[in-house]
């Protein structure tokens, strides 16, 4: 596609309850980054794709978080047994040659756990 | 951890007058680069500079890297009020592999 799309835009959720974040970057993007950004925060780095080698996942704060990229394309963020302080903006970017010539955006998912 | 760290936190100026924003980091870099946030939702790449480069210019942005003291600044020059947004900058690590941001400046224009 033209951009980054990420769905949903906005997900209310249960704690307790488990959700799923989707990543559609730029076709032709090797590398897939999810980050997440809590109110006024700045960006707080999750995990990173690039094609086919094993992700980097060394932002992911717990092992109730995990993520996929499926045919080195979609990639979806995986949270389980939400908590209160998992709400945040979680943000996907993706980009063709590293960071060498910056990453597009997506616009986020608004994740709020009540 | 952040690498980056903005100065000011925030930034309140009438349109016209020049923005000045300022970024430090720690760690050896490939190259900086600035983003633009609205509404806290995606960042928009703004501008790119590489660590063997001192200034950069684009339209009425100006990017200056002092790789000896680790900081950068951006200057947005005659400033709109559709300039408001929050203004982040990216550090590239040597390996070329991850950005990492700083805290952001919220920068405020009033009409």
């Amino acid at each position: 596609g033209a951009g980054v799309s990420q769905s949903p835009s906005n997900k209310v959720t249960e704690k307790g309850k488990d959700v799923e974040l989707r990543c559609d970057p730029i076709s032709g993007h090797t590398a897939l980054y999810w980050y997440r950004q809590s109110l006024g925060q700045g960006l707080e780095f999750l995990i990173y794709f690039q094609g086919n080698s094993a992700p980097d996942k060394s932002g992911l704060p717990s092992d109730r978080f995990s993520a996929e990229r499926t045919g080195g394309s979609v990639s979806t963020l995986t949270i389980q047994r939400t908590q209160q302080e998992d709400s945040a903006v979680y943000l996907c970017a993706s980009s063709s040659l590293g960071g060498h010539q910056g990453y597009t955006f997506g616009s986020g998912t608004r994740l709020t756990v009540v | 951890s952040q690498q980056g760290e903005e100065d000011p936190q925030a930034l309140s100026i009438q349109e016209g007058e020049n923005a000045t924003m300022n970024c430090s980091y720690k760690t050896s870099i490939n190259n900086l680069q600035w983003y633009r946030q609205n509404s806290g939702r995606g960042l928009v790449h703004l501008i790119l500079i590489r660590s063997n480069e001192r200034e950069k210019h684009s339209g009425r942005l100006r990017v200056t890297l002092d790789t000896s003291k680790k900081s950068s600044s951006l200057l947005i020059t005659a400033s709109r009020a559709a300039d408001t947004a929050s203004y982040f900058c990216a550090t590239l690590n040597n390996a070329g592999n991850m950005l990492t941001f700083g805290g952001g400046t919220r920068l405020m224009v009033k009409p």
